[in-house]
Protein backbone atom coordinates (compact mmCIF):
# COMPACT_ATOMS: atom_id res chain seq x y z
CA UNK A 1 0.00 0.00 0.00
CA UNK A 2 1.64 3.36 -0.96
CA UNK A 3 2.37 5.18 2.18
CA UNK A 4 3.25 9.02 0.74
CA UNK A 5 0.85 10.61 -1.68
CA UNK A 6 2.03 13.52 -3.74
CA UNK A 7 -1.34 14.03 -6.23
CA UNK A 8 0.20 16.91 -7.80
CA UNK A 9 2.94 16.06 -10.49
CA UNK A 10 3.69 19.34 -11.24
CA UNK A 11 2.92 22.97 -9.63
CA UNK A 12 3.53 26.49 -11.20
CA UNK A 13 3.85 29.58 -9.76
CA UNK A 14 4.83 32.53 -9.96
CA UNK A 15 8.12 34.77 -8.58
CA UNK A 16 7.33 36.02 -5.25
CA UNK A 17 4.12 34.23 -4.50
CA UNK A 18 3.61 31.79 -1.60
CA UNK A 19 2.60 27.74 -3.30
CA UNK A 20 1.44 24.80 -1.19
CA UNK A 21 2.39 21.27 -2.40
CA UNK A 22 0.45 18.54 -1.18
CA UNK A 23 1.26 15.32 0.72
CA UNK A 24 -1.02 12.97 2.60
CA UNK A 25 0.52 10.14 4.42
CA UNK A 26 -0.47 6.59 5.50
CA UNK A 27 0.75 4.70 9.03
CA UNK A 28 -0.47 3.11 11.94
CA UNK A 29 2.31 3.57 13.98
CA UNK A 30 1.92 6.62 16.85
CA UNK A 31 5.46 7.69 16.30
CA UNK A 32 6.76 8.86 12.97
CA UNK A 33 8.30 11.79 11.06
CA UNK A 34 7.95 13.93 8.27
CA UNK A 35 10.41 15.34 6.05
CA UNK A 36 10.31 17.36 2.68
CA UNK A 37 13.35 17.35 -0.05
CA UNK A 38 14.42 19.27 -2.68
CA UNK A 39 16.03 17.69 -5.16
CA UNK A 40 17.44 19.45 -7.96
CA UNK A 41 18.01 18.80 -11.51
CA UNK A 42 21.70 18.17 -10.29
CA UNK A 43 20.29 15.29 -8.36
CA UNK A 44 21.57 15.96 -4.71
CA UNK A 45 18.77 15.55 -2.47
CA UNK A 46 18.46 18.58 0.08
CA UNK A 47 16.69 17.98 3.59
CA UNK A 48 14.03 21.30 3.89
CA UNK A 49 11.74 20.39 6.60
CA UNK A 50 10.91 18.05 9.94
CA UNK A 51 7.76 17.47 11.39
CA UNK A 52 7.68 15.02 14.38
CA UNK A 53 3.94 13.59 14.63
CA UNK A 54 3.82 14.40 18.93
CA UNK A 55 5.15 17.89 17.63
CA UNK A 56 2.33 20.52 18.83
CA UNK A 57 3.47 23.16 16.47
CA UNK A 58 4.05 23.00 12.77
CA UNK A 59 7.59 23.54 12.02
CA UNK A 60 8.83 26.48 9.75
CA UNK A 61 12.40 27.15 8.53
CA UNK A 62 12.63 30.42 6.65
CA UNK A 63 10.56 30.62 3.85
CA UNK A 64 9.54 27.13 4.20
CA UNK A 65 6.60 25.99 6.76
CA UNK A 66 4.83 22.55 7.08
CA UNK A 67 0.98 22.63 7.43
CA UNK A 68 0.61 19.63 9.71
CA UNK A 69 -2.89 18.67 10.07
CA UNK A 70 -3.08 15.07 12.01
CA UNK A 71 -6.35 14.27 11.57
CA UNK A 72 -6.71 14.82 8.13
CA UNK A 73 -3.01 12.50 7.69
CA UNK A 74 -1.47 15.66 5.56
CA UNK A 75 1.62 17.66 5.75
CA UNK A 76 1.94 19.79 3.01
CA UNK A 77 4.44 22.10 2.22
CA UNK A 78 4.72 25.99 1.91
CA UNK A 79 6.93 27.78 0.47
CA UNK A 80 6.69 31.47 0.56
CA UNK A 81 7.82 34.35 -1.63
CA UNK A 82 9.34 31.96 -3.98
CA UNK A 83 12.55 32.62 -5.93
CA UNK A 84 13.48 31.10 -9.11
CA UNK A 85 15.92 28.57 -7.97
CA UNK A 86 13.16 27.03 -6.17
CA UNK A 87 12.43 25.30 -9.45
CA UNK A 88 12.78 21.94 -8.75
CA UNK A 89 11.67 18.30 -7.85
CA UNK A 90 10.45 18.04 -4.20
CA UNK A 91 9.29 15.16 -2.34
CA UNK A 92 7.70 14.31 1.21
CA UNK A 93 8.83 11.29 3.10
CA UNK A 94 7.63 9.83 6.29
CA UNK A 95 10.11 7.96 8.33
CA UNK A 96 8.55 4.67 10.76
CA UNK A 97 10.95 3.53 13.12
CA UNK A 98 10.94 -0.26 12.55
CA UNK A 99 13.18 -2.12 15.05
CA UNK A 100 15.30 0.70 15.61
CA UNK A 101 15.64 1.61 11.89
CA UNK A 102 14.81 5.13 10.52
CA UNK A 103 13.87 4.29 6.62
CA UNK A 104 12.44 6.56 4.79
CA UNK A 105 9.60 6.18 2.82
CA UNK A 106 9.17 8.53 -0.36
CA UNK A 107 6.29 10.01 -2.77
CA UNK A 108 6.07 10.48 -6.05
CA UNK A 109 7.17 13.75 -6.32
CA UNK A 110 5.63 17.06 -7.48
CA UNK A 111 7.59 19.23 -10.19
CA UNK A 112 7.98 23.01 -8.87
CA UNK A 113 8.33 26.00 -11.84
CA UNK A 114 8.75 29.59 -10.87
CA UNK A 115 7.85 31.99 -13.51
CA UNK A 116 9.52 35.16 -13.86
CA UNK B 1 32.16 20.55 7.31
CA UNK B 2 32.12 17.83 4.67
CA UNK B 3 28.75 16.73 3.91
CA UNK B 4 28.15 13.20 2.50
CA UNK B 5 30.25 12.22 -0.26
CA UNK B 6 29.56 9.72 -3.03
CA UNK B 7 32.08 8.25 -5.64
CA UNK B 8 32.02 7.60 -8.55
CA UNK B 9 29.61 10.19 -10.16
CA UNK B 10 28.88 8.43 -13.41
CA UNK B 11 28.92 4.98 -14.13
CA UNK B 12 28.00 2.88 -17.18
CA UNK B 13 28.13 -1.16 -17.10
CA UNK B 14 27.21 -3.93 -19.36
CA UNK B 15 24.70 -6.50 -18.15
CA UNK B 16 26.06 -9.14 -15.90
CA UNK B 17 28.80 -7.05 -14.68
CA UNK B 18 29.40 -6.36 -11.18
CA UNK B 19 29.58 -2.41 -9.33
CA UNK B 20 30.92 -0.72 -5.96
CA UNK B 21 29.66 2.42 -5.01
CA UNK B 22 31.29 4.61 -2.04
CA UNK B 23 29.58 6.63 0.44
CA UNK B 24 31.64 9.01 3.02
CA UNK B 25 29.10 10.12 5.60
CA UNK B 26 28.30 13.29 7.09
CA UNK B 27 31.23 13.94 9.91
CA UNK B 28 29.59 12.83 13.36
CA UNK B 29 27.30 10.66 11.52
CA UNK B 30 27.09 6.88 12.50
CA UNK B 31 24.36 5.79 10.39
CA UNK B 32 24.33 4.91 6.24
CA UNK B 33 21.44 4.09 4.33
CA UNK B 34 21.48 3.51 0.68
CA UNK B 35 18.54 4.26 -2.19
CA UNK B 36 17.41 3.52 -5.35
CA UNK B 37 16.30 6.34 -7.46
CA UNK B 38 14.81 5.30 -10.95
CA UNK B 39 13.81 8.11 -13.40
CA UNK B 40 10.81 10.01 -12.83
CA UNK B 41 10.37 7.85 -9.16
CA UNK B 42 11.02 8.86 -5.39
CA UNK B 43 13.60 7.05 -3.60
CA UNK B 44 13.74 3.75 -2.95
CA UNK B 45 14.95 2.33 0.53
CA UNK B 46 16.89 -0.41 -0.13
CA UNK B 47 19.44 -1.27 2.85
CA UNK B 48 20.38 0.38 6.11
CA UNK B 49 23.81 -0.24 8.08
CA UNK B 50 24.77 1.31 11.88
CA UNK B 51 27.38 -0.68 13.51
CA UNK B 52 28.91 -2.37 10.18
CA UNK B 53 25.78 -4.03 10.58
CA UNK B 54 22.83 -4.27 8.16
CA UNK B 55 19.62 -2.78 10.33
CA UNK B 56 17.23 -3.27 7.75
CA UNK B 57 16.44 -4.35 3.93
CA UNK B 58 14.12 -2.77 2.01
CA UNK B 59 12.17 -5.07 -1.16
CA UNK B 60 15.64 -5.42 -2.91
CA UNK B 61 16.99 -9.27 -4.51
CA UNK B 62 20.15 -10.44 -2.37
CA UNK B 63 21.82 -9.42 -5.43
CA UNK B 64 22.17 -5.92 -3.86
CA UNK B 65 24.79 -6.13 -0.83
CA UNK B 66 26.71 -3.82 1.62
CA UNK B 67 28.77 -3.31 4.13
CA UNK B 68 29.94 -0.75 6.82
CA UNK B 69 33.81 0.42 7.98
CA UNK B 70 34.41 1.13 11.50
CA UNK B 71 35.03 4.69 10.03
CA UNK B 72 31.28 4.56 8.66
CA UNK B 73 32.07 4.82 5.18
CA UNK B 74 29.93 2.52 3.07
CA UNK B 75 29.65 0.64 -0.16
CA UNK B 76 26.65 -1.06 -2.14
CA UNK B 77 28.07 -3.50 -4.43
CA UNK B 78 25.29 -4.98 -7.57
CA UNK B 79 26.21 -8.47 -8.81
CA UNK B 80 24.96 -9.43 -12.06
CA UNK B 81 23.84 -6.32 -13.43
CA UNK B 82 20.17 -6.20 -15.58
CA UNK B 83 19.13 -2.68 -17.26
CA UNK B 84 16.56 -2.19 -14.58
CA UNK B 85 19.11 -1.61 -12.39
CA UNK B 86 19.86 1.70 -14.22
CA UNK B 87 19.40 4.37 -11.32
CA UNK B 88 20.42 7.34 -9.82
CA UNK B 89 22.32 5.77 -5.83
CA UNK B 90 21.57 7.85 -3.54
CA UNK B 91 23.44 7.47 0.14
CA UNK B 92 22.24 9.20 2.87
CA UNK B 93 24.24 9.40 6.55
CA UNK B 94 22.17 10.66 9.97
CA UNK B 95 22.99 10.18 13.52
CA UNK B 96 20.42 8.57 16.18
CA UNK B 97 16.81 10.20 14.67
CA UNK B 98 18.37 13.01 13.29
CA UNK B 99 17.45 14.03 9.78
CA UNK B 100 18.60 11.83 7.07
CA UNK B 101 21.44 13.98 4.60
CA UNK B 102 21.91 12.80 1.35
CA UNK B 103 24.93 12.79 -1.16
CA UNK B 104 24.59 13.90 -4.82
CA UNK B 105 24.10 10.17 -6.05
CA UNK B 106 25.93 7.52 -8.23
CA UNK B 107 24.25 7.80 -11.74
CA UNK B 108 24.52 3.98 -12.91
CA UNK B 109 23.75 3.20 -16.33
CA UNK B 110 23.77 -0.32 -17.86
CA UNK B 111 23.83 -0.69 -21.35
Amino acid sequence: AQKITQTQPGMFVQEKEAVTLDCTYDTSDPSYGLFWYKQPSSGEMIFLIYQGSYDQQNATEGRYSLNFQKARKSANLVISASQLGDSAMYFCAMREPQGGSEKLVFGKGTKLTVNP
Amino acid sequence: DAGVTQSPTHLIKTRGQQVTLRCSPKSGHDTVSWYQQALGQGPQFIFQYYEEEERQRGNFPDRFSGHQFPNYSSELNVNALLLGDSALYLCASSLMAGPQHFGDGTRLSIL
